[in-house]
């Protein structure tokens, strides 16, 4: 079975620092790793997404993940946190077949300080 | 391109009330999901239609939830005899293609309120 963990349900960090939001993935076959934003009361976008190509991908908002199979990771960062980053951050990785359903992580809330 | 909708977007009921929700997703993608997110948690899956089938359906989704998807279109998720346990934002999203790697879009959700 397919899992996600993300660590840290709350980072904060100051406006123009880098942004890291954390995901551990558990997969038997390679995966397909995605990481949305969801605004208040809002459905969820795409960032970006991983699916065996590049191993280094680049997304929307300046936002940006490394995959690491070694570490099962796949971490989102940023070099300089903006106001309007604030937001809830969702990894998911998708089934190996079937369905393709998203197994997402519990999230990580981002506050950016001022 | 409209996206994924969701109406109502807000829905308030009185325990032991019947809601029906519903989904249009965007246009020529056959594959449909619906996914319950509760406060601090991520989505959850709830089912899965490829055109108006049915495939797939979680433990999550007792017997007093209802989906369907006619003529693979719209779909309709139905809750009867709300429970309080079902407060919760349910999300649509929608995807074209045939593998994992093709991302699902998001409606903006139905958030319920049992009162």
């Amino acid at each position: 079975a397919q899992s996600v963990t993300q660590l840290g349900s709350h980072v904060s960090v100051s406006e123009g620092a880098l942004v890291l939001l954390r995901c551990n993935y558990s997969s038997s076959v390679p995966p397909y790793l995605f990481w949305y934003v969801q605004y208040p009361n809002q459905g969820l976008q795409l960032l970006l997404k991983y699916t065996s190509a590049a191993t280094l991908v680049k997304g929307i908002n300046g936002f940006e993940a490394e995959f690491k199979k070694s570490e099962t990771s796949f971490h989102l960062t940023k070099p300089s946190a903006h106001m309007s980053d604030a937001a809830e951050y969702f990894c998911a990785v998708s089934a190996s077949s079937g369905t393709y359903k998203y197994i997402f992580g519990t999230g990580t809330r981002l506050k950016v300080l001022a | 391109d409209t996206g994924v909708s969701q109406d109502p977007r807000h829905k308030i009921t009185k325990r032991g009330q019947n809601v029906t929700f519903r989904c249009d997703p965007i246009s020529e993608h056959n594959r449909l999901y619906w996914y319950r997110q509760t406060l601090g948690q991520g989505p959850e899956f709830l089912t899965y239609f490829q055109n108006e089938a049915q495939l797939e359906k979680s433990r999550l989704l007792s017997d007093r939830f209802s989906a369907e998807r006619p003529k693979g279109s719209f779909s309709t998720l139905e809750i009867q005899r709300t429970e309080q346990g079902d407060s919760a934002m349910y999300l649509c999203a929608s995807s074209v293609g045939t593998g994992g790697s093709y991302e699902q879009y998001f409606g903006p959700g139905t958030r319920l309120t049992v009162t």
